[in-house]
Parts: structure tokens; C-alpha cells; sequence
């Protein structure tokens, strides 16, 4: 099956600096999510993004499905940006596979 | 408002007891999911259902059931066959194939 690696595991920002986390999955996939787990565990929808570029508020992301990476940008860190960023895709049909996850905490 | 609501919040039951989540959606979806969170870890898929009446195994199906009987409710069942079942259980749904949206989560704790 499709495996799915998030980097870096854990980053530590300083407030209102810039970050780039990654997803790298190994086939082909005809979906991709963005997701950020907040301290309560909801997740709340980022971006879906099965290729090309997008952008939300300071937040943006790129997937280049033909090299099978995900990239999520956050600019200007806020303390409230803090928790679990998860990349998940799909191959086809209704089955998700979920990274493990970037484990970002922002220091005020 | 539209959503997913999970029910209860926390849950805790003695070790031998089956016990049912609760999964209700009002966004008109086909199809919804249960995942598995164990701490410090990512989303394991339990069951998928993509219409009702329907519904197949994910990847660590074993001591879980579910059922699908209406096109909002998906509830999963934990049964005692479940080795280790306390962990975070969220369901989700989604158009086919498309954007997943998450409920809040039910933490079941088994001792």
C-alpha cells in the first residue's frame, strides 16, 4: 500500500517565524489533505490539495503529484498554530492513509 | 449548523463490555469513516461505509463492528474481542473520494 512520511517529526518555532513541512508518499494519489490537530484533538481541514498551489490567509501549500510531495507553508507563527499537522491521501476509491504527523509548538 | 457530531465525549467502561459510538452527520455525505488515534500517533482507518447499507473493513477491523442503516448515523461498536481498545475514535465524512470533514472525537478508556 501507499506509505506516507511527514518532516520533519517535531519542530519548535520561535512566535512569528516561517516554517515548510513535508509530506512524501510513495504512488500515485488522486487525493491529499492537510489537517491540524489542535490540543483538544479536532481536526480541522487545512487544505485539499491533490496538485497545483494554494493559499489561506498565512497560510499555503503546493502538491507536485509527479513527484508525489506535499509541501505546507506557515508564515509569521502564531502560538495558536501549535499541535499535530497531519498529510493523508488517497489512491483511489474511499481508503485514506494518514502520515504520522509534524508536531509543531510555537514558543510565544 | 452543519457538521459531525461525535457522542458521548469521553467514555470509560470496564474491561469484557462491548460499547457503542455515536456518529451523526448532517452534511448530506455518501460516505463516512472511523479512525483510531493512539497517543503521540496518526489516524489507523477502522470501517468505511460509502452508502448504506454498505460497508467495508479498513485496516484494523478486527474487534469492531458497524452498521449503516441510515445515510446520517454510522455508529461503531467496540467489542471485547478488542485487545486494546482504549484510544481517540473519529469519524469523518466525505462526498465520494472527496474533502474528509471530522467530528470532535470520543476518548474510550477500558480498565
Amino acid at each position: 500500500g501507499i506509505q506516507v512520511e511527514q518532516s520533519p517529526p517535531d519542530l519548535i518555532l520561535q512566535e512569528g517565524a516561517n516554517s515548510t513541512l513535508r509530506c512524501n508518499f510513495s504512488d500515485s494519489v488522486n487525493n491529499l489533505q492537510w489537517f491540524h490537530q489542535n490540543p483538544w484533538g479536532q481536526l480541522i481541514n487545512l487544505f485539499y490539495i491533490p496538485s497545483g498551489t494554494k493559499q489561506n490567509g498565512r497560510l499555503s501549500a503546493t502538491t507536485v503529484a509527479t513527484e508525489r510531495y506535499s509541501l505546507l507553508y506557515i508564515s509569521s507563527s502564531q502560538t495558536t498554530d501549535s499541535g499535530v499537522y497531519f498529510c493523508a491521501v488517497g489512491a483511489g476509491g474511499f481508503k485514506t492513509i494518514f502520515g504520522a504527523g509534524t508536531r509543531l509548538f510555537v514558543k510565544a | 449548523d452543519g457538521g459531525i457530531t461525535q457522542s458521548p465525549k469521553y467514555l470509560f467502561r470496564k474491561e469484557g463490555q462491548n460499547v457503542t459510538l455515536s456518529c451523526e452527520q448532517n452534511l448530506n455525505h455518501d460516505a463516512m469513516y472511523w479512525y483510531r488515534q493512539d497517543p503521540g500517533q496518526g489516524l489507523r482507518l477502522i470501517y468505511y461505509s460509502q452508502i448504506v447499507n454498505d460497508f467495508q473493513k479498513g485496516d484494523i477491523a478486527e474487534g469492531y463492528s458497524v452498521s449503516r442503516e441510515k445515510k446520517e448515523s454510522f455508529p461503531l461498536t467496540v467489542t471485547s474481542a478488542q485487545k486494546n481498545p482504549t484510544a481517540f475514535y473519529l469519524c469523518a465524512s466525505s462526498p465520494p473520494a472527496g474533502e474528509q470533514y471530522f467530528g470532535p472525537g470520543t476518548r474510550l478508556t477500558v480498565t
